[in-house]
Order: structure tokens, then C-alpha cells, then sequence
């Protein structure tokens, strides 16, 4: 079966404080890929990374970095010195290579961020 | 450069009415999706086409109908809108072939069913 777990629900936190959302995964599957999307409150899903199930190399990108571990399943999300602006709804997402549902998306539930001034 | 564009953005319907929520995308692009959004579930899959006239189910299809007759355009119908329906629906396209590439999403479209 194919699963996103994001055990966090939601989140708090204080403006500057490093944050890190969970995201584990469940695929039978030896080649998938694996995204973020961020939702802020005006409701639009923001495209933020994907990284496909050969590269595990760790990702950086301004205060943003994501962690890509097989070993765990996991794909970690770390925003470092948050900011009021990045509150928001993350979600993490899967896709297979082959498979029904021509590379649907499969979510998690998504953690609702809160970053306080 | 307009992308993918859902209209209406918000609609307020009763049950048992036909509502049909619209998808339009600028990019030619081959495949599409229709989401919907509910507290506790993220985002399941209800349809998805492949090209112009292919349709297929996805996660929670029941209920709906969908239509793929120009390849830039995706409508969702409910053809007897009931509260469970009550939700936030996104459509979505892809732009790579392989499936590889992200999805991009519409703005979303709130439909409260009374």
C-alpha cells in the first residue's frame, strides 16, 4: 500500500525558532518521488520541492532544507529562523513510477504551521 | 500567463442540485486531476484524465462525473449534490510526460451544499 503519514497535526512555534515537519512514507515501490507543497491561508497549493527515490542527497534552498532518508522512509521538512509568512498548511506527497492513477499524488494530511511575532 | 484557472471560486448549492464546477489550463497540458480538500483527510483524488476523452477514477469517485471533451478544459459535475459534498475542490494538471513532474494547482473552489 501506498501511504503518507504526517504525525503532526499542528504545529507552534515563535518567529526565528527552527522548525521540522515530519513526513514518513509507505511504497512497495523502488522508484517513486516524493514532494512538498505548501497551502497558506489564502488557500492555494504552492509547489515547494520534489526528490525522486534514487537521490538521496539532502536539499537546501534559503531557510528552507529537507532531509531524504530511505533507511526511515522518511522525508523531512526543516525552515530554519521562521517567519510569520511561513505559516501555513504543509503537506507531503508521494507519487509512483508505475501504477494506476497516471502519477496521481498521494497526501498526507498536512501540518498546519503557526509562526508567532 | 494564466495556468489553471477553477470557476466558480465559491458556490453555495442545495441538496439534490446539479452543480458543475469548472477547470481550464493554458499549458496544454495532457493530464489533469480533480481533488477535494476535507479536514482530517488532506487531498484525495476523485478523477484524473489522461488526454482529451480518457477519464478515470480515482480515491472517492461516487458521485461525481467528469468530461474531458478539449484537452484544456476538466469540468466536475455533481449531479445530486448532497452535504457530503460540502468541501473544498481543486483541480490540477501535470506538465512532464513521465510521471515525474509536480502538479500545479488550481486556486480552489469552496462548495457549501445546504
Amino acid at each position: 500500500a501506498q501511504k503518507v503519514t504526517q504525525a503532526q497535526t499542528e504545529i507552534s512555534v515563535v518567529e526565528k525558532e527552527d522548525v521540522t515537519l515530519d513526513c514518513v512514507y509507505e511504497t512497495r515501490d523502488t522508484t517513486y518521488y516524493l514532494f512538498w507543497y505548501k497551502q497558506p491561508p489564502s488557500g492555494e497549493l504552492v509547489f515547494l520541492i520534489r526528490r525522486n527515490s534514487f537521490d538521496e542527497q539532502n536539499e537546501i534552498s534559503g531557510r528552507y532544507s529537507w532531509n531524504f532518508q530511505k533507511s526511515t522512509s522518511s522525508f523531512n521538512f526543516t525552515i530554519t529562523a521562521s517567519q510569520v509568512v511561513d505559516s501555513a498548511v504543509y503537506f507531503c506527497a508521494l507519487r509512483f513510477q508505475y501504477g494506476g492513477s497516471q502519477g496521481n499524488l498521494i497526501f498526507g494530511k498536512g501540518t498546519k504551521l503557526s509562526v508567532k511575532p | 500567463d494564466a495556468g489553471i484557472t477553477q470557476s466558480p471560486r465559491y458556490k453555495i448549492t442545495e441538496t439534490g442540485r446539479q452543480v458543475t464546477l469548472m477547470c481550464h489550463q493554458t499549458w496544454s497540458h495532457s493530464y489533469m486531476f480533480w481533488y477535494r480538500q476535507d479536514l482530517g483527510h488532506g487531498l484525495r483524488l476523485i478523477y484524473y484524465s489522461a488526454a482529451a476523452d480518457i477519464t478515470d477514477k480515482g480515491e472517492v469517485p461516487d458521485g461525481y462525473v467528469v468530461s474531458r471533451s478539449k484537452t484544456e478544459n476538466f469540468p466536475l459535475t455533481l449531479e445530486s449534490a448532497t452535504r457530503s459534498q460540502t468541501s473544498v475542490y481543486f483541480c490540477a494538471s501535470r506538465r512532464d510526460p513521465a510521471n515525474t513532474g509536480e502538479l500545479f494547482f488550481g486556486e480552489g473552489s469552496r462548495l457549501t451544499v445546504l
